[in-house]
């Protein structure tokens, strides 16, 4: 049971360039969850899924995509890179009001 | 933006209880309170909730007052392995949807 996993663990793009980060999960949790951790500060919503099919937006959707076509799979997509994307980015999912976290994929927009 | 209030940083001697506050003064009544911590750069773990009775497990214990305002985390004997970011949060299942918010927590400094 590897519970939450994403890839890469690490990542430079260049400005204007995409690329797509993975989540994975193999608990069959229906809620799946994107952050974003600014240095220094909390944790922010990106976006969020209930389930396969069923995506939202959650505080920071802007200039992120997702898709949720599969319990298991999370993909966040990144168009047209800019710098204030540079973060760590945490995948979690839900069970029982518990919340469980990958270990992150930091990424520098440069 | 948080729903919780918490000193950025605070220190507590290795073997010694290690008391986090949180103010939660707007809480609703369906809505519970959880901990979590972040260790350097790991993703959050979770510690422990309660709705309204203070609540025990192996890591930590969680006082809640009464009127529900405000919260403590206790860890009774804290290692320099529970230096780490605390995040209080408060959350309630809304039209089937789980979304916690995650304010900037109190980053606890265990020292030998």
């Amino acid at each position: 049971n590897a519970g939450v996993t994403q890839t890469p663990k690490f990542r430079i793009l260049k400005i204007g360039q995409s690329m797509t980060l993975q989540c994975a999960q193999d608990m069959n949790h229906n809620y799946m969850y994107w952050y974003r951790q600014d240095p220094g500060m909390g944790l922010k919503l990106i976006y969020y899924s209930v389930g396969a099919g069923i995506t939202d937006k959650g505080e920071v959707p802007n200039g992120y995509n997702v898709s949720r076509s599969t319990t298991e799979d999370f993909p966040l997509r990144l168009e047209l890179a800019a710098p204030s994307q540079t973060s760590v980015y945490f995948c979690a999912t839900l069970l029982n009001y518990e919340q469980y976290f990958g270990p992150g994929t930091r990424l520098t927009v440069t | 933006d948080a729903k919780t209030t918490q000193p950025p940083s605070m220190d507590c001697a290795e073997g010694r209880a290690a008391n986090l506050p949180c103010n939660h003064s707007t809480i609703s009544g369906n809505e519970y309170v959880y901990w979590y911590r972040q260790i350097h750069s790991q993703g959050p773990q979770y510690i422990i909730h309660g709705l309204k009775n203070n609540e025990t497990n192996e890591m930590a214990s969680l006082i809640i007052t009464e009127d529900r305002k405000s919260s403590t985390l206790i860890l009774p004997h804290a290692t320099l392995r529970d230096t780490a970011v605390y995040y209080c949060i408060v959350s309630a299942v809304s039209g089937g949807s789980y979304i916690p918010t995650f304010g900037r927590g109190t980053s606890l400094i265990v020292h030998p």
